[in-house]
């Protein structure tokens, strides 16, 4: 299994541009969300979702929107990317237990 | 809402000291406690969790961390620092569901020679 794989790995944006971020999951899990992380804030969440068709907001989902055509895929959109969304973005997957297994991240830069 | 509180962003230890991480959590519901660490440049790989079962929990690479329920915490230890060792650790607290999982702001752990 490849398990959480995410693309691209870095990515670098001008203000106003717009961009997906791709998430892909093989381990048929339901759930999966999207994180930013940020210095000394640790990871907080955007979006996540229960299952194919089912999205609901995070902690921070301003300027980000998502959805689930399947189960294995969630991509993140940015529709008019700004500065302060520089950060480090990660896709994550759950199965029946409660613990979350993460991507390697993307590294977005918004100039 | 719930809350995680990492205390100190910053902790040095020498090779072969003890490891202590603090973590403290608030929750409404009783919580489901994560550790997780992140290598430079990877993703956030699970060390260990607390699921309301045993009070101490096991995790990989010698760590382990204790459910203290009366002072809401969660902290992790490992009795002898390794060079590898030296990476950032993450407490995280999940809502009873599962579905929002909330992290504190982490730890880097630096190991000296």
């Amino acid at each position: 299994n490849a398990g959480v794989t995410q693309t691209p790995k870095f990515q670098v944006l001008k203000t106003g541009q717009s961009m997906t971020l791709q998430c892909a999951q093989d381990m048929n899990h339901e759930y999966m969300s999207w994180y930013r992380q940020d210095p000394g804030m640790g990871l907080r969440l955007i979006h996540y979702s229960v299952g194919a068709g089912i999205t609901d907001q995070g902690e921070v989902p301003n300027g980000y929107n998502v959805s689930r055509s399947t189960t294995e895929d969630f991509p993140l959109r940015l529709l008019s990317a700004a500065p302060s969304q520089t950060s480090v973005y990660f896709c994550a997957s759950r199965g029946r237990g409660y613990e979350q297994y993460f991507g390697p991240g993307t590294r977005l830069t918004v100039t | 809402a719930q809350s995680v509180t990492q205390l100190g962003s910053h902790v040095s230890v020498s090779e072969g000291a003890l490891v202590l991480l603090r973590c403290n959590y608030s929750s409404s519901v009783p919580p489901y406690l994560f550790w997780y660490v992140q290598y430079p440049n990877q993703g956030l790989q699970l060390l260990l969790k607390y699921t309301s079962a045993a009070t101490l929990v096991k995790g990989i690479n010698g760590f382990e961390a204790e459910f203290k329920k009366s002072e809401t915490s969660f902290h992790l230890t490992k009795p002898s620092a390794h060079m590898s060792d030296a990476a950032e650790y993450f407490c995280a607290v999940s809502d009873g569901a599962g579905n929002m999982l909330t992290f504190g702001g982490g730890t880097r752990l630096m190991v000296k020679p």
